[in-house]
């Protein structure tokens, strides 16, 4: 089974500072999806990244596969209270449609 | 677009009883998988099924659980004779038949509690 480990685990910091959680394996994901989650619900997809050194953005947020396909960053700029929640970065596992968790970072972005 | 399913939200069981939880897939989906999320901890992987098919179910544990998806209705997942340890959230995603078919769109969860 594949691992992801996610970093930071926990992260609390002030409306309007910038932060950038990692999500690293050290095995070869055909692609990697961010989540992010809110107490009570399930994970809700934010984005998809499947070429090696892709970047996307989604109005603050930006995503970035590394070139090896063996890690992912997920960088907020500006952070604001409607940031706070679980964020979980997933892949399948090879030849498989399973997908593998991280342990997720934990947001707070205080107002 | 109404989006995944899951009924119901919430289901208290005693020691023994059985749970039964419903998943529908979005419309257009033909994929559906079972999570476990354990209190703290991340989510795992139990079950991949399609329709009529269980395509890979190397999560599951082995006895008391069991998962369907008939050709008509909502996909079920089974627990017979329900443990504490069972107490979990248990989520449904599916994901499209084709074009992104590796992206999994999820459902809100039962959240399962066995006194």
């Amino acid at each position: 089974t594949q691992l992801l480990e996610q970093s930071p685990q926990f992260l609390s910091i002030q409306e309007g500072e910038n932060l950038t959680v990692y999500c690293n394996s050290s095995s070869v994901f055909s692609s990697l999806q961010w989540y992010r989650q809110e107490p009570g619900e399930g994970p809700v997809l934010l984005v998809t990244v499947v070429t090696g050194g892709e970047v996307k953005k989604l109005k603050r947020l930006t995503f970035q596969f590394g070139d090896a396909r063996k890690d992912s960053s997920l960088h907020i700029t500006a952070a604001q209270p409607g940031d706070t929640g679980l964020y979980l970065c997933a892949g399948p596992d090879t030849g498989r449609r399973a997908l593998t968790f991280g342990s997720g970072t934990r947001l707070q972005v205080q107002p | 677009n109404a989006g995944v399913m899951q009924n119901p939200r919430h289901l208290v069981r005693r020691r023994g009883q059985e749970a039964r939880l419903r998943c529908s897939p979005m419309k257009g989906h033909s994929h559906v998988y079972w999570y476990r999320q354990l209190p703290e901890e991340g989510l795992k992987f139990m079950v991949y099924l399609q329709k009529e098919n269980i395509i890979d179910e190397s999560g599951m544990p082995k006895e008391r659980f069991s998962a369907e998806f008939p050709k008509e209705g909502p996909s079920i997942l089974r627990i017979q004779q329900v443990v504490r340890g069972d107490s979990a959230a248990y989520f449904c995603a599916s994901s499209p038949t084709g074009g992104a078919s590796y992206e999994q769109y999820f459902g809100p969860g039962t959240r399962l509690t066995v006194t």
